[in-house]
């Protein structure tokens, strides 16, 4: 069974930092690539970052770029979202989420979210 | 980047209705287009791809269709589980892709 487990979320000051893990099991995470999606409280779905099945190519959301970092360690099935220089508006359930095989572009599965909320 | 909007925001239904919900692209996305269902503190659940492809497990009530800038997802026989916002995805500028803005399906 396809399962992704997100952890690290909590409550940060603005221009502080947290780093987000995110845990998959079932599939051969390796071969997958992998996503970043978040969700606002009462909001909508916003794509945050994208990472290739090897790690070597990288995507950011404009509103992301620059402060949030993505990874993956292949060898511990493990996806990563380093925040840094957080603000207000980054508060939000951040999920990870699967591409299918072939890099298709939707999400198939998708984690249960951990909630960043960023006040002081 | 591609915009993409949902018309209505929100609907109230009843059990047993047939519910329309459109998805409109602010530029030609071809056939590149998934919906998503979520429900209240829960992540959201893949339902269909690729504008009429329902993904495995989906009740076969639920269906897509459209190209090119203008989507539909259906509906034909509303059940009580289905009472959730719907969301639809564009990826033709995968990997950075955009979310519509969801629709609300309510209780009558």
């Amino acid at each position: 069974e396809v399962q992704l487990v997100e952890s690290g979320g909590g409550l940060v000051q603005p221009g502080g930092s947290l780093r987000l893990s995110c845990a998959a099991s079932g599939f051969t995470f390796s071969s997958y690539e992998m996503n970043w999606v978040r969700q606002a409280p009462g909001k909508g779905l916003e794509w945050v970052s994208y990472i290739s099945s090897s790690g070597s190519t990288i995507y950011y959301a404009d509103s992301v770029k620059g402060r949030f970092t993505i990874s993956r360690d292949n060898a511990k099935n493990s996806l990563y979202l380093q925040m840094n220089s957080l603000r207000a508006e980054d508060t939000a359930v951040y999920y990870c989420a699967r591409d299918p095989p072939a890099a298709a572009g939707y999400f198939d599965y998708w984690g249960q979210g951990t909630l960043v909320t960023v006040s002081s | 980047a591609i915009r993409i909007t949902q018309s209505p925001s929100s609907l109230s239904a009843s059990t047993g209705d047939r519910v329309t919900i459109t998805c409109r692209a602010s530029q030609g996305i071809s056939s590149y287009l998934a919906w998503y269902q979520q429900k209240p503190g829960k992540a959201p659940k893949l339902l269909i791809y690729a504008a009429s492809t329902l993904q495995s497990g989906v009740p076969s009530r639920f269906s897509g269709s459209g190209s090119g800038t203008d989507f539909t997802l259906t509906i034909s026989c509303l059940q009580s589980e289905d009472f959730a916002t719907y969301y639809c995805q564009q990826y033709y500028s995968y990997p950075l892709t955009t979310f519509g803005p969801g629709t609300k399906v309510d209780i009558k």
